[in-house]
């Protein structure tokens, strides 16, 4: 199985700050066949469902706001909000969906400093 | 818009049958995998496994023994069911649709909590 690992697991960030996600995976999640990056990031919110925000590590979901974007290489991954705003308050989850079975990191709760 | 809503009982007991429907609405589901993924207290996601809208499935190797999936286009709903449950597996349980580029999850049903408990 493919552990991901996310760092930090809380993240305090002054509203109007950047917030700075990352996501390590055991092994690569980029396909050279087609130099696909197979991580999708998620925003959950309290009493909620989970809400796709990026798949392929960078592609913003339509409506996401262009503060939340997503970088990476084979392994190493970043989600990053530019400019924190109140409703950003959330778990964020890293997924690989290069191999299955599919798993999640452990989720980073990021909360208003 | 795809809209997904969990059904079942909140409360099961041990080495019982924990039992899930998941009603799909807004779309077909023709053509698509739908999934659940869990979420127990204190922990991360956990993909339980999927199955495709006509028939075939892939579970989660930690859960296969106990796990099996069905799917029912006419109603439109598609079922879990999760053997011999133990309090380990208290979680809020969601269905959710895979995207149809690749298997991560699009869209995503409210959750519903399953407690394990005598």
């Amino acid at each position: 199985d493919i552990v991901m690992t996310q760092s930090p697991d809380s993240l305090a960030v002054s509203l109007g700050e950047r917030a700075t996600i990352n996501c390590k995976s055991s092994q690569t999640v980029l396909h050279y066949s087609n130099n696909r990056r197979y991580l999708a990031w998620y925003q959950h919110k309290p009493g909620q469902p989970p809400k796709l925000l990026l798949d392929w590590a960078s592609m913003r979901q339509s409506g996401v706001p262009d503060r939340f974007s997503g970088s990476g290489s084979g392994t190493d991954f970043t989600l990053t909000i530019s400019s924190l705003q109140a409703e950003d308050v959330a778990v964020y989850y890293c997924q690989q969906y290069y191999s299955s079975p599919y798993t999640f990191g452990q989720g980073t709760k990021l909360e208003i400093k | 818009q795809v809209q997904l809503q969990e059904s079942g009982p909140g409360l099961v007991k041990p080495s019982e049958t924990l039992s899930l429907t998941c009603t799909v609405s807004g779309g077909s589901m023709n053509n698509y995998y739908w999934a659940w993924i869990r979420l127990p207290p204190g922990k991360g996601l956990e993909w339980i496994g999927y199955m495709f809208y006509r028939g075939s499935s892939n579970y989660n190797p930690s859960l296969k023994s106990r796990v099996s999936m069905s799917v029912d286009t006419s109603k439109p709903q598609f079922s879990l069911k999760l053997t011999s449950v133990t309090a380990a597996d208290t979680a809020v349980y969601y269905c959710a649709r895979v995207a149809d580029a690749a298997f991560y999850f699009d869209f995503w049903g409210p959750g519903t909590l399953v407690t394990v408990s005598s």
